[in-house]
């Protein structure tokens, strides 16, 4: 069965310093991997996908994500964490069900970036 | 472009009542609509998958008759929720999805999601 897992209820940070927020997955075949935003009361907001190619994927506002697959991980990075970056962060992961491409979403994390 | 809208953002009614959520892609034509509920602090769950002019496809354990949803055009989809209860409440977001061809020749289905709507069920 296609699962994904976001281990990190909430992670806090220093802005300024690096982040890292995690997700595992597991899907059958080649994986196509996502990274929301959410902020309060809004809709998602796209950050980056993996679907083929490099596995250091490049996305909004400074965000990378690197696909391992070895270790069925995708973390979400970013060098030095703005304040602004608070919000609650889904990973998710595309699979083909009964002829539609489906998303299934991780639970969220939630990062607190402090002054 | 790509823009998915829904409306309304915010909506309360009374128990026992029925309600018309909207989603609209604004500016494509959407092969397939997606609608999902998040509960409060809580992922988003995928409720039904809709193609326009076809029955919706609904995942295990959403009530078909409870949650009617109407893929009208390539433009739009509904999504009504019929005698509401207060455990309907809940955030709803729609999302739209369209083929874009990839550098490679690859084929791929973008989901675009709405900015959802807040139900109040009283």
């Amino acid at each position: 069965a296609q699962s994904v897992a976001q281990p990190e209820d909430q992670v806090n940070v220093a802005e300024g310093n690096p982040l890292t927020v995690k997700c595992t997955y597991s899907v059958s075949g080649n994986p196509y991997l996502f990274w929301y935003v959410q902020y309060p009361n809004r809709g998602l907001q796209f950050l980056l996908k993996y679907i083929t190619g490099d596995n250091l994927v490049k996305g909004s506002y400074g965000f990378e994500a690197e696909f391992n697959k070895s270790q069925t991980s995708f973390h979400l990075k970013k060098p030095s964490a703005l304040v602004s970056d608070s919000a609650l962060y889904f990973c998710a992961v595309r699979f083909n069900s009964g002829g539609y491409n489906k998303l299934i979403f991780g639970a969220g994390t939630r990062l607190a970036v402090h002054p | 472009g790509a823009v998915v809208s829904q409306h309304p953002s915010r909506v309360i009614c009374k128990s026992g009542t029925s309600v018309k959520i909207e989603c609209r892609s604004l500016d494509f034509q959407a092969t397939t609509m997606f609608w999902y509920r998040q509960f409060p602090k809580k992922s988003l769950m995928l409720m039904a998958t809709s193609n326009e002019g076809s029955k919706a496809t609904y995942e295990q354990g959403v009530e078909k008759d409870k949650f009617l949803i109407n893929h009208a055009s390539l433009t739009l989809s509904t999504l009504t929720v019929t005698s509401a209860h207060p455990e309907d409440s809940s955030f709803y977001i729609c999302s739209a999805s369209m083929p874009k061809i990839l550098a490679g020749g690859i084929t791929f289905h973008e989901q675009y999601f709405g900015p959802g709507t807040r139900l109040t069920v009283t």
